[in-house]
């Protein structure tokens, strides 16, 4: 069974503490995304990765990490610097090709994070 | 920020009638993407229509695109109650695999 999962589906913090979510694939995909979801919006990028220990920040990266140690593994940090943590996080992949990507990004079922 | 705009932002239809969505975006595009998002649920991808292409077809979906404009639609025929979901249109950032840009979606409801 192919595809992307995250964990854990909710997910509780007290203000303050770091929290990390999970994303793994097994697409066999180069890039790796993460977005954040607010209630009635669209999506926001995060950060990314198009290649094993490389990432980018994307339009919100500040109080979060990433890391891309492994192809199939995309773990994203909140830490407590990060002012609204609260919302859904999504995570996808895609295909790279020859550096362009197919575009086409696949998604995970979210992780809901709430702070206390 | 290149976020494109979904209108209507929320559409009520009954069972069996057709259901329009319109994207309106800012900068150039390769291509333009639209997603649907379940309640709660991560994204599925529905079509992408490149810039070069004026129309697409996937099953009971149409897209249609209109780059002068910079505008694009979503055509849902025979609509199901199963398609009560949110739709969202999205663009590529760059050129290669840097993400995309999405807007704030169009709330589907299908009243059986």
């Amino acid at each position: 069974d192919g595809g992307i999962t995250q964990s854990p589906k909710y997910l509780f913090r007290k203000e303050g503490q770091n929290v990390t979510l999970s994303c793994e694939q097994n697409l066999n995909h180069d890039a790796m995304y993460w977005y954040r979801q607010d209630p009635g919006q669209g999506l926001r990028l995060i950060y990314y990765s198009q290649i094993v220990n490389d990432f980018q920040k994307g339009d919100i990266a500040e109080g979060y990490s990433v890391s891309r140690e492994k192809k199939e593994s995309f773990p994203l940090t909140v830490t407590s610097a990060q002012k609204n943590p609260t919302a859904f996080y999504l995570c996808a992949s895609s295909i790279v090709l020859g550096g362009s990507s197919t575009d086409t990004q696949y998604f995970g079922p979210g992780t809901r994070l709430t702070v206390l | 920020s290149q976020q494109g705009e979904e209108d209507p932002q929320a559409l009520s239809i009954q069972e069996g009638e057709n259901a329009t969505m319109n994207c309106s975006y800012k900068t150039s595009i390769n291509n333009l993407q639209w997603y649907r998002q379940n309640s709660g649920r991560g994204l599925v991808h529905l079509i992408l229509i490149r810039s070069n292409e004026r129309e697409k077809h996937s099953g009971r979906l149409r897209v249609t695109l209109d780059t002068s404009k910079k505008s694009s639609s979503l055509l849902i025929t025979a609509s199901r109650a199963a398609d009560t979901a949110s739709y969202f249109c999205a663009q590529p950032q760059g050129g290669g695999a840097d993400g995309l840009t999405f807007g704030k979606g169009t709330h589907l409801i299908i009243q059986p």
